[in-house]
């Protein structure tokens, strides 16, 4: 069973410009959340997706954006990026919410680098 | 919001020693869960607890789910180079709020 999947693995963009990352889930797995990880503050929640709606949503600015496509895709979005943007972005994908244990299936994830 | 406190934040230890970690919430939770990250890779659930009171293993590992639903405990026995990762605890309100609230890790060094 393939595990989850992200691209790009690396990417290096400029201070201004945007950045859309891209996560499959494993197969049949509905739920899809994102995560920043950076060394001073670790893991940080950006959003989950059951269904291609948004059900949940941390503490970061509009400029963190994602969807959910109708196979369970996801994608998320980061406008006018920043130096602070800078981090691995994970994500995860986890069984229907009805089964929901807090297990996560996490991809490798994929590393930003802002100049 | 709530907030998990990892301790400590690294470990160098020798090969063949126990190690514990702890994480202590602001808040309760109903569910604790422990992650191991290595290198280049995503996080991978250890252990998972759902129970006040718990007390669960997985080989080498041993973590509990702390009474007041406010701490959790990861003990390692034994460690070997393998072990050699970053250990995160989260903790998971339930309800309709589905996101994990992460420590910030542990740094795990085995020296051989």
């Amino acid at each position: 069973k393939a595990g989850v999947t992200q691209t790009p693995r690396y990417l290096i963009k400029t201070r201004g410009q945007q950045v859309t990352l891209s996560c499959s889930p494993i197969s049949g797995h509905r739920s899809v959340s994102w995560y920043q990880q950076t060394p001073g503050q670790g893991l940080q929640f950006l959003f989950e997706y059951f269904s291609e709606t948004q059900r949940n949503k941390g503490n970061f600015p509009g400029r963190f954006s994602g969807r959910q496509f109708s196979n369970s895709r996801s994608e998320m979005n980061v406008s006018t990026l920043e130096l602070g943007d800078s981090a691995l972005y994970l994500c995860a994908s986890s069984p229907s919410p009805g089964a929901n244990t807090g297990e996560l299936f996490f991809g490798e994830g994929s590393r930003l680098t802002v100049l | 919001g709530q907030q998990l406190n990892q301790s400590p934040q690294s470990m160098f230890i020798q090969e063949g020693e126990d190690v514990s970690m702890n994480c202590t919430s602001s808040s309760i939770f109903n569910t604790w869960l422990w992650y191991k990250q290595d290198p280049g890779e995503g996080p991978v659930l250890l252990i998972a607890l759902y129970k006040a009171g718990e007390l669960t293993s997985n080989g080498r590992l041993t973590a509990q789910f702390g009474t007041t639903r406010k701490d959790s405990f990861l003990n390692i026995s034994a460690s070997i180079p393998s072990d050699v990762g970053i250990y995160f605890c989260a903790g998971q309100y339930g309800g309709s709020n589905y996101k994990l609230t992460f420590g910030k890790g542990t740094l795990l060094t085995v020296n051989p």
